[in-house]
């Protein structure tokens, strides 16, 4: 059982240059979520995915796209990355049917040079 | 919007010693505050949770206090041990926000042998 799964683990890009996060979960849960985690701010909230084909903003929406693939799979695009964007990025799910415990991926740590 | 607040932001103590992390929240229909433990490289982990209908909740070493009158729940490690040193968040989540968790902005625990 590998929980969630995020790829990449690390990646460099140049201003300007686009790339897609992804990350996938075998938990069979409803909810998926993207946060990005930047020091002394702790984890906030990118956009979400209460359920499948529903996709929301959360608290720092801006420079970002998700896509809802299936119940399994959550991406989060970066149009055009910008240094601000650099950060490491959390991908979690849960199921409402266990209450409101989420469980989160390794993180993708992302440059933007 | 839900605002969690946590303090204190770094926590050194000594082998053996107790730890205790401070969070205050905002929104008084948050129903539920998880606790997470973040070792580096790694996602945060949910370590223990409470839900706004219990005032204790208590595993092991780790217990959680919650007080709704004032919108504030505590972290309480006993007998501290140098695999508890990490990074914990509080968060809290309530039904009018769409269960999504609102992080606090951590603690990161040193535990000096």
């Amino acid at each position: 059982n590998a929980g969630v799964t995020q790829t990449p683990k690390f990646q460099v890009l140049k201003t300007g240059q686009s790339m897609t996060l992804q990350c996938a979960q075998d938990m069979n849960h409803n909810s998926m979520y993207w946060y990005r985690q930047d020091p002394g701010m702790g984890l906030r909230l990118i956009y979400y995915s209460a359920s499948e084909g529903t996709t929301d903003k959360g608290e720092v929406p801006n420079g970002y796209n998700v896509s809802r693939l299936n119940k399994r799979e959550f991406s989060l695009r970066l149009e055009s990355a910008a240094p601000s964007q650099t950060s490491v990025y959390f991908c979690a799910s849960r199921d409402l049917g266990l209450g409101y415990g989420y469980t989160f991926g390794s993180g993708t740590r992302l440059t933007v040079v | 919007g839900e605002n969690v607040e946590q303090h204190p932001s770094t926590l050194s103590v000594q082998e053996g010693d107790s730890a205790v992390i401070k969070c205050t929240y905002s929104d008084s229909a948050s129903n539920y505050f998880p606790w997470y433990k973040q070792e580096l490289g790694k996602g945060p982990q949910l370590i223990i949770d409470i839900r706004s209908n219990v005032g204790e909740k208590k595993d092991q070493r780790i217990a959680v206090t919650l007080n709704k009158t004032a919108k504030h729940f505590s972290l309480h490690i006993t007998e501290t041990q140098p695999e508890d040193s990490a990074v914990y968040f509080c968060a809290a989540a309530g039904r009018a926000a769409g269960n999504k968790l609102t992080f606090g902005g951590g603690t990161r625990v040193l535990v000096k042998p």
